[in-house]
């Protein structure tokens, strides 16, 4: 398996909070993506990087941003966290045309 | 319409049946395209490949139509380990993924 780690792995919070979800990994990968799923709309591009400071948005950018100040490390914030973003976070890597390699995900409620 | 489409099933077969799923995609000029298999809270994971020459993986095979733009998977023999969501996906020029929505496939005793 690809090393890729994500934290936390739940979360629960309200409304308005700030979130930050992070994802490590270990294959030193020029890509990195965060997406999101939700029932009936499968994977969803939130936003993704193709190198350290190197970002771009997704389909679903809207309410999030995202930093990227280390190879191994992607980090996805949600400002103000709303009961829309409720959803499982995944992060994936990828190196070349051979597919992406995906981390174990986040469930993140938002009350 | 969707980018890529599935049918979502769950398609419910017996142990060492032989099961086919099919995918569409709307973007003539996609270029790779794969099947990822997913387990009940699970993260998708590579299954294989799809080459314009079909290729086959030990009981999996795979084939892409690209006049028709759709990509199968069939699975021979199927084992109670198989049961999973299997999510079409499809690769433009850029390295963004399109994922289908996924069929749920369930293998019984």
């Amino acid at each position: 398996d690809a090393g890729i780690t994500q934290s936390p792995r739940h979360k629960v919070t309200e409304t308005g909070t700030p979130v930050t979800l992070r994802c490590h990994q270990t294959e030193n990968h020029r890509y990195m993506y965060w997406y999101r799923q939700d029932p009936g709309h499968g994977l969803r591009l939130i936003h993704y990087s193709y190198g350290v400071k190197d970002t771009d948005k997704g389909e679903v950018s809207d309410g999030y941003s995202v930093s990227r100040s280390k190879t191994e490390d992607f980090l996805l914030t949600l400002e103000s966290a709303t009961s829309s973003q409720t959803s499982v976070y995944f992060c994936a890597i990828s190196e070349s045309r051979v597919g992406q390699y995906f981390g174990p995900g986040t469930r993140l409620t938002v009350l | 319409r969707k980018e890529v489409e599935q049918d979502p099933g769950p398609f419910n077969v017996p142990e060492g049946a032989t099961v086919a799923f099919n995918c569409t995609y709307s973007n003539s000029a996609s270029q790779s395209f794969f099947w990822y298999r997913q387990d009940c809270r699970k993260e998708p994971k590579l299954l294989m490949s799809v080459y314009s020459s079909g290729n086959e993986d030990g009981r999996f095979t795979a084939q892409l139509n690209r006049a028709s733009q759709y990509i199968s998977l069939l699975i021979r023999d199927s084992k109670l380990s198989d049961s999973a969501t299997y999510l079409c996906v499809v690769k433009g020029n850029t390295d963004k993924l399109i994922f289908g929505t996924g069929t749920r496939l369930q293998v019984f005793p």
